[in-house]
C-alpha cells in the first residue's frame, strides 16, 4: 500500500523560496503521477501542480512560473519549490497521488500534509 | 478557467439523506470525483469517476452526474459524517479543478 509523507520546514520568509519533499514508501515513484496540493487556512483546495518519474510536468498557471517540482528515483521522492513567497502561499501542503496511473484520475493517496507558514 | 460551485453548508438531521450540489458547465460531461475531510486530516476520496465507490466507503455515500451538476448523497447521514466535502474534476483548459467545498452540518 503505497503511503506518501511531506516534510519540510513549517517556517518561511517572505520573498524566499519554500522547499517541500514527499517521500514514497510501500510502492515504486515510477508509476504514478505525483502531485501537489494546498489549502490556505479556513480555505479550499488548490490543485499546484504534478511530475511523472521521467521529470514530465505541468503546473496551475495561477502560481505564475513560480513552482519548480523534480524527482529522485533512488530516494524515492519528489519535491515541490515555489519561489517569492508571500503570506498567500500561507497554507497546508498536501502530495497525492492516483493508484489510476493516469495524470486525470482521483486522488485516492493522500498525504498527512504539512502547514507552511510565510512570515518574517 | 472551469469553474465548479459549491454551496457553502448544508445542514441535514441525524438519520435523514443530505444531497450536495456541484455545479459547473456541462459538468456531466466530465468525470466529478468527491473527498471528505474532517478537521485536521487530509481529504479522503468517497466518490469516484461520477458514482464509484472506493472499497471502505459505505453504501450511504452515491453520486450522479448530469447536466450542469453533480450530486454527492448520502442517505441515514451519521454524526460522524460531518465535515467539509468537495468536487473535483478535470478540465482540459484548467487541469485539476476544486470546488469552494461545502461543510456538513449534522443537527
Amino acid at each position: 500500500q503505497v503511503q506518501l509523507q511531506e516534510s519540510g520546514p513549517g517556517l518561511v520568509k517572505p520573498s524566499e523560496t519554500m522547499s517541500l519533499t514527499c517521500t514514497v514508501s510501500g510502492g515504486s515513484i515510477s508509476n504514478y503521477y505525483w502531485n501537489w496540493i494546498r489549502q490556505p487556512p479556513g480555505k479550499g483546495l488548490e490543485w499546484i501542480g504534478y511530475i511523472y518519474h521521467s521529470g514530465n510536468t505541468n503546473h496551475n498557471p495561477s502560481l505564475k512560473g513560480r513552482v519548480t517540482m523534480s524527482v529522485d528515483t533512488s530516494k524515492n521522492q519528489f519535491s515541490l519549490k515555489v519561489k517569492s513567497v508571500t503570506a498567500a502561499d500561507t497554507a497546508v501542503y498536501y502530495c497525492a497521488t492516483s493508484r489510476s496511473g493516469s495524470s486525470l484520475g482521483a486522488f485516492d493517496i493522500w498525504g498527512q500534509g504539512t502547514m507552511v507558514t510565510v512570515s518574517s | 478557467s472551469y469553474v465548479l460551485t459549491q454551496p457553502p453548508s448544508v445542514s441535514v438531521a441525524p438519520g435523514k439523506t443530505a444531497r450536495i450540489t456541484c455545479g459547473g458547465y456541462n459538468i456531466g460531461s466530465k468525470s466529478v470525483h468527491w473527498y471528505q475531510q474532517r478537521p485536521g486530516q487530509a481529504p479522503l476520496l468517497v466518490i469516484y469517476y461520477n458514482s464509484d465507490r472506493p472499497s471502505g466507503i459505505p453504501e450511504r455515500f452515491s453520486g450522479s452526474n448530469s447536466g450542469n451538476t453533480a450530486t454527492l448523497t448520502i442517505t441515514r447521514v451519521e454524526a460522524g459524517d460531518e465535515a467539509d466535502y468537495y468536487c473535483h474534476v478535470w478540465h482540459s483548459s484548467s487541469d485539476h479543478v476544486f470546488g469552494g467545498g461545502t461543510k456538513l452540518t449534522v443537527l
